[in-house]
């Protein structure tokens, strides 16, 4: 049984850069889609971007300027750093193993707030 | 991107009823849809993928159909523990996107 856990700093300052892990169990990363997802408190869903296991990346165009996923097969885990946030950026954010059909396992989350 | 949008937002219903929320989709996602059902303060619960593809595990009581731009997820007796959000989300293409929301209360 595949387990995903995000991890990493639950506050963030406005102009920094929020940093989080994602660590795979039960399972490789060498295979599969891998996603971020957030959830601003109260909203809805919004997809952050991908990363297969051989690195190639796919990036939600409203933050793609600001957003790095990569991954480490090594130690079966992917990240992701998103660059100049601000409280907009606010959100629960979600690692998601991505089938291509759908989002099949989810990490619980990880509350990320962005203040200073 | 594709627009995804639900209906209703909410809907109160009682156990036993038989529930249907729509998904509409602004342009064909053919049969590349999915269902969520998430509850508060934990992650997403795929129910459906590929328009009418029960996730193993999941009650018979959750179908879906659909195709094109209009999709459906019905509960055919609501149970209890059916009472959360329930989202789409079209896999056709990038960006991924989601529908808003149908929040399922207790009558």
């Amino acid at each position: 049984q595949v387990q995903l856990q995000e991890s990493g700093p639950g506050l963030v300052k406005p102009s920094e850069t929020l940093s989080l892990t994602c660590t795979v169990s039960g399972g490789s990363v060498s295979s599969y889609y891998w996603s971020w997802i957030r959830q601003p408190p109260g909203k809805g869903l919004e997809w952050i971007g991908y990363i297969y296991y051989s690195g190639s990346t796919n990036y939600n165009p409203s933050l793609k300027s600001r957003v790095t996923i990569s991954v480490d097969t090594s130690k079966s885990q992917f990240s992701l750093k998103l660059n100049s946030v601000t409280a907009a950026d606010t959100a629960v954010y979600y690692c998601a193993r991505d089938t291509g059909n759908c989002f099949d396992c989810w990490g619980q989350g990880t509350l990320v707030t962005v203040s200073s | 991107d594709i627009q995804m949008t639900q209906s209703p937002s909410s809907l109160s219903a009682s156990v036993g009823d038989r529930v249907t929320i729509t998904c509409r989709a602004s342009q064909s996602i053919h049969t590349y849809l999915d269902w969520y059902q998430q509850k508060p303060g934990k992650a997403p619960k795929v129910l459906i993928y590929a328009t009418s593809s029960l996730q193993s595990g999941v009650p018979s009581r959750f179908s879906g159909s659909g195709s094109g731009t209009d999709f459906t997820l019905t509960i055919s007796s609501l149970q209890p523990e059916d009472f959360a959000t329930y989202y789409c989300q079209q896999s056709y293409i990038t960006p991924r996107t989601f529908g808003q929301g149908t929040k399922v209360e207790i009558k």
